[in-house]
């Protein structure tokens, strides 16, 4: 089983529609949790970081779920600009500072 | 506010050749640094950081090495190049005090 793993879309969803992906894990001692936006043939960028009481900013909700191993990110009200592939990030237990772990991504295409 | 500069953009280079990428942070002392590569396809995969001047820690064994000679620059090099080097090169940077990693704008080398 993969250490972080993502569905790779594509999600084609219309502008105004709500969309969501999870993201599971597999070390259950993971801590730190982030999702990360990667447009084409750009750098990843840190979206937000993932908080235990779930958190949110502006049009976007992230949610944990320890018990189950998994992440998610809510985006409401889609936007164009929105299009763009989504990372999910996982730091391990005790690692080092080296120790981020990315998903593959999860890509989104928002339509007019 | 911190800045993150890697160069070049774009490097084609024959097999065999050698390979030196650059990567500066400007607004910050002390930083963490990071080598990552993404191939087409995949996710991104750690292969060096740094926690401070003359310190590397390698992830993956491959014919690459990373140096830092001034706390914030972090240099990737190798002395011969092979076809699978090819990727999207990326630098980041973290506090040292935090997880969270933001990235340069990354190199595309395409080994021929």
């Amino acid at each position: 089983r993969k250490e972080v793993e993502q569905d790779p879309g594509p999600f084609n969803v219309p502008e105004g529609a709500t969309v969501a992906f999870n993201c599971t894990y597999s070390n259950s001692a993971s801590q730190s949790f982030f999702w990360y936006r990667q447009d084409c043939r750009k750098e990843p960028k840190l979206l937000m970081s993932v908080y235990s009481s779930g958190n949110e900013d502006g049009r976007f909700t992230a949610q944990l779920n320890r018990a189950s191993q998994y992440i998610s990110l809510l985006i409401r009200d889609s936007k164009l600009s929105d299009s763009a592939t989504y990372l999910c990030v996982v730091r391990r237990y005790g690692g080092s500072q080296g120790n981020l772990i990315f998903g593959k991504g999860t890509k989104l295409s928002v339509k007019p | 506010s911190q800045t993150i500069h890697q160069w070049p953009a774009t490097l084609v280079q024959p097999v065999g050749s050698p390979l030196s990428l650059e990567c500066t942070v400007e607004g910050t002392s002390n930083p963490n640094l990071y080598w990552y590569r993404q191939a087409a396809g995949r996710g991104l995969q750690l292969l060096f950081y740094s926690v401070g001047i003359g310190q590397i820690s390698s992830e993956v064994p491959q014919n690459l090495s990373a140096s830092r000679p001034q706390d914030r620059q972090f240099i990737l090099s190798s002395k011969k190049l092979l076809l699978s080097d090819s990727g999207f090169y990326l630098c980041a940077w973290s506090q040292w005090t935090a997880y969270e990693q933001y990235f340069g704008p990354g190199t595309r080398l395409t080994v021929t």
